[in-house]
């Protein structure tokens, strides 16, 4: 498509539960990001993958958290056994080249109640 | 990690004035990007500079890549009613180095 695109939108889990978000990059675009956005925040940075380079997963905040990307196109942040904590809004971007400006998705509000 | 400092936080401001927020850095910036992002979607990238003083305008956007490298400036002029929203200040640290650092947003309201 013509974005990146973010599914699902929105999602409701219970704490405990796993979910699976999932990024649909723009075609062509070696470079994927996530980022997770906090209420009222700025964006922190989870992980990054480069072609078939090996993901930079410095940012995962533990290890009940981890994603991968397949065919290097689309990819998908799974979280197990979520927390409170981790309500957050989730996006994903997709650049060009390393350097380049990043498109954003809408991302996926995360609501663990 | 690097960290972007970003000011002011928040603003309030009237239809027609113009407005101007920085970003800061301990660290050189090789790259500097301004966001804007909207309720409920991802920052949408507004200006990029790559080269220190640079200057770059877009429609009532200027921006400026500081000569130190370790700072940034937005001004927008003449602000509209759809200039309402948080603005990100963005910046590659280095050379190699493919993460984007955000800075902590500048939240821009307009009051009637």
């Amino acid at each position: 498509g013509a974005g990146v695109s973010q599914s699902p939108s929105n999602k409701v889990t219970e704490k405990g539960k796993d979910v699976e978000l999932r990024c649909d990059p723009i075609s062509g675009h070696t470079a994927l990001y996530w980022y997770r956005q906090s209420l009222g925040q700025g964006l922190e940075f989870l992980i990054y993958f480069q072609g078939n380079s090996a993901p930079d997963k410095s940012g995962l905040p533990s290890d009940r958290f981890s994603a991968e990307r397949t065919g290097g196109s689309v990819s998908t942040l799974t979280i197990q056994r979520t927390q409170q904590e981790d309500s957050a809004v989730y996006l994903c971007a997709s650049s060009p080249s390393q350097t380049a400006g990043y498109t954003f998705g809408s991302g996926t509000r995360l609501t663990v109640v | 990690g690097q960290q972007l400092n970003q000011s002011p936080q928040s603003m309030f401001i009237q239809e027609g004035e113009d407005v101007s927020m920085n970003c800061t850095s301990s660290s050189i910036f090789n790259t500097w990007l301004w966001y804007k992002q909207d309720p409920g979607e991802g920052p949408v990238l507004l200006i990029a500079l790559y080269k220190a003083g640079e200057l770059t305008s877009n429609g009532r956007l200027t921006a400026q890549f500081g000569i130190t490298r370790k700072d940034s400036f937005l001004n927008i002029s003449a602000s509209i009613p759809s200039d309402v929203g948080i603005y990100f200040c963005a910046g590659f640290p280095n050379f190699g180095n493919e993460k984007l650092t955000f800075g902590t947003g500048t939240r821009l309201t307009i009051i009637p």
